[in-house]
């Protein structure tokens, strides 16, 4: 089955600096990778998608880069700002949707 | 407005004793699917479902059972509970045509405590 592998598993940055957190799969099927943002107390919320026919995918901070080959995908967040602070979940979707750990992103004001 | 709903939200119970999480989404999703959230492992998904009467494993499914009778609703039930089922547990759907994925809604999670 799939496999998501995500680092770093917690990251401080500094207010306005940027944020890349990394995923690999192991399904080379997989089609579909979505980012989600977990805040305390609540379930985890879309921030960004993107499909396998894709390389790139930018909202905004948020961008989200997809190397099919080396089967590995990455969330970019620029001028980071203390709202920023969650946990960012990867996902792999082939089947069932398959999550990475999770990253604890702290951006300190 | 468009939710999942999953209840109840907070849960304390014995071991052995049956229980029953509900979980519900007003969205006509093909797809639902139960995972639960421990401190260092992230999401793991326990069972999932294309559509009505059709489920699935995930990676962590012993000690779990699904139904699922109608569109709307995927209920997760625990025949008999132990303590290592003591977690954060999500509900989510999403929309699954031409076997293309839409992104998760999730319910709000139920915090289930067995003693």
């Amino acid at each position: 089955g799939e496999n998501v592998e995500q680092h770093p598993s917690t990251l401080s940055v500094q207010e306005g600096d940027s944020a890349v957190i990394k995923c690999t799969y192991s399904d080379s099927a997989s089609n579909y990778f979505p980012w989600y943002k977990q805040e305390l107390g609540k379930g985890p919320q879309l921030i960004i998608d993107i499909r396998s026919n894709v390389g790139e995918k930018k909202d905004q901070r948020i961008a989200v880069t997809l190397n099919k080959t080396a089967k590995h995908f990455s969330l970019h967040i620029t001028e980071t700002q203390p709202e920023d602070s969650a946990v960012y979940f990867c996902a792999a979707t082939r089947g069932g949707v398959i999550f990475g750990p999770g990253t604890s992103l702290s951006v300190i004001p | 407005e468009a939710q999942v709903t999953q209840n109840p939200r907070y849960l304390i119970t014995v071991t052995g004793k049956k229980l029953t999480v509900t979980c519900s989404q007003n969205m006509n999703h093909e797809y639902m699917s139960w995972y639960r959230q421990d401190p260092g492992l992230g999401l793991r998904q326990i069972y999932y479902s294309m559509n009505v009467e059709v489920t699935d494993k995930g990676d962590v499914p012993e000690g779990y059972k699904v139904s699922r009778k109608e569109k709307r609703n995927f209920p997760l039930i625990l025949e008999s509970p132990s303590p290592n089922q003591t977690s954060l547990y999500f509900c989510a759907s999403t929309s699954f045509v031409a076997r293309r994925y839409s992104p998760l809604h999730f319910g709000n999670g139920t915090r289930l405590t067995v003693t």
